[in-house]
């Protein structure tokens, strides 16, 4: 299984709503991590978990928090987002949090606040 | 500070032709060159990747080159296909980030048929 799934696929949430994102990944992958990707943009690193630890957090906004249950599951948790926060959200493994480990992306979930 | 410029921002190719995108970096630690490819609706893919310690790779249709003096590096891609359409990204990584990428700004291409 060489796939990265993310589910739903789209999600619309209100201002004070809360709503998970879920990715899993089953190549043993001990590095995971979420992206966020506005149209016509790059992704955007958000956070990386390394062997179920968090290692980085690029200054991401309190309203979203990770959490790895196993080394094949990620979530992010979104509670109280604002409509700028409507994006595209990546997850993606590596073998390792290290230089020269191909990422496979997920398809991504939709998300739109209203 | 964006750190890896890509350019053009589009690019319109016919069946068969060339297609070239560019990247040039600033921080001379980046130590590895990826490209992916993303269509609509799906997660970037890894395409191809190159580190500096060659000026050029090559896999089928897709070709990297790389100029470590002027700190650029290039995709082309050979006898583009309509199948090709898509946005191309480069990216760049250094040993001290683990395996953070840098992206560029992203490159539509467009093959027509």
């Amino acid at each position: 299984d060489t796939e990265v799934t993310q589910t739903p696929k789209h999600l619309v949430m209100g201002m004070t709503n809360k709503k998970s994102l879920k990715c899993e990944q089953h190549m043993g992958h001990r590095a995971m991590y979420w992206y966020k990707q506005k149209a016509k943009k790059p992704p955007e690193l958000m956070f990386v978990y390394s062997y179920e630890k968090l290692s980085i957090n690029e200054s991401v906004p309190s309203r979203f928090s990770p959490e790895c249950p196993n080394s094949s599951l990620l979530n992010l948790h979104l509670h109280a987002l604002q409509p700028e926060d409507s994006a595209l959200y990546l997850c993606a493994s590596s073998p390792r949090d290290k230089i020269y480990n191909e990422q496979f992306f997920g398809p991504g979930t939709r998300l739109t606040v209203l | 500070q964006q750190q890896v410029k890509q350019s053009p921002q589009s690019l319109i190719v016919q069946k068969g032709g060339i297609s070239i995108i560019n990247c040039a970096y600033e921080n001379t630690a980046f130590d590895y060159f990826p490209w992916y490819q993303q269509f609509p609706g799906k997660g970037p893919a890894l395409l191809i990747a190159i580190r500096p310690d060659v000026s050029e790779k090559k896999e089928g249709r897709f070709t990297i080159s790389f100029n470590k003096s002027a700190k650029q590096f290039s995709l082309h891609i050979m006898d583009s296909q309509p199948g090709d359409s898509a946005t191309y990204f480069c990216a760049a990584n250094e040993e001290t980030s683990g395996s953070r990428l840098t992206f560029g700004e992203g490159t539509q291409l467009t093959v027509n048929p």
